[in-house]
């Protein structure tokens, strides 16, 4: 079964960091883009950013709000991809998705998210 | 403010043909495909559609185009279930981010 399973979240205080995971199966990984996405509460979904397979080249790319703050990454041995935050804001707190993609500029598959909250 | 723009909201009956747009411009839309994507009651997103193909497991009844920069998702026959937030996104080579559409709220009368 195809399959984006994500965990890691949980309160975090201003300030502090995080680090998520998402395990995939049913799918060759190791040639799939993936990107993370969030969805604040009672707002849309926001692109967090995305790393390209490494026999792409491996780069990442990062939303704006986010960048200098975050490092997405992936171990293909573990088919598992990572999002670390740093400087967590309140305004970070979102249900973050992991999503792989079907082409370049789309998604085919979507984790069922996982709740991260910074709050004091 | 969404670098996508779709309406806000769009109503049909069942059996009815619907169809959502989503208006970008030439670094966006006019240059790269277009994903649509389908969240129930804030569940997790579903692809309906990527580019003009359908994946697995979606009904035939939804479709996608485009039009210049322009896309549009047209829902032929529309169902209950089809009741939810829809989403479009693609790629901004002038941003250099993946942009998503502010969303519309699809309710099936």
């Amino acid at each position: 079964e195809v399959q984006l399973v994500e965990s890691g979240g949980g309160l975090v205080k201003p300030g502090g960091s995080l680090r998520l995971s998402c395990a995939a199966s049913g799918f060759t990984f190791s040639n799939t883009w993936m990107s993370w996405v969030r969805q604040a509460p009672g707002k849309g979904l926001e692109w967090v950013g995305r790393i390209i397979s490494k026999s792409g080249g491996g780069t990442t790319d990062y939303a704006a709000p986010v960048k200098g703050r975050i490092t997405i990454s992936r171990d293909d041995s573990k088919n598992t991809l990572y999002l670390q935050m740093n400087s967590l804001k309140t305004e970070d707190t979102a249900v973050y998705y992991c999503a792989a993609h079907a082409v370049a500029t789309a998604f085919g598959i979507w984790g069922q998210g996982t709740l991260v909250t910074v709050s004091s | 403010q969404s670098a996508l723009t779709q309406e806000a909201s769009v109503s049909g009956t069942v059996g009815q043909k619907v169809t959502l747009s989503c208006t970008g411009n030439s670094n966006n839309i006019g240059s790269y495909a277009v994903g649509w994507y389908q969240q129930i009651s804030h569940g997790a997103p579903k692809t309906v559609m990527f580019g003009n193909s359908l994946p697995s497991g979606i009904p035939g009844r939804f479709s996608a185009s485009k039009s210049g920069t322009t896309a549009s998702l047209t829902i032929s026959g529309l169902q209950p279930e089809d009741e939810a937030d829809y989403y479009c996104s693609t790629w901004d080579f002038s941003l250099s981010a993946l942009v998503f559409g502010g969303g519309t709220k699809l309710t099936v009368l």
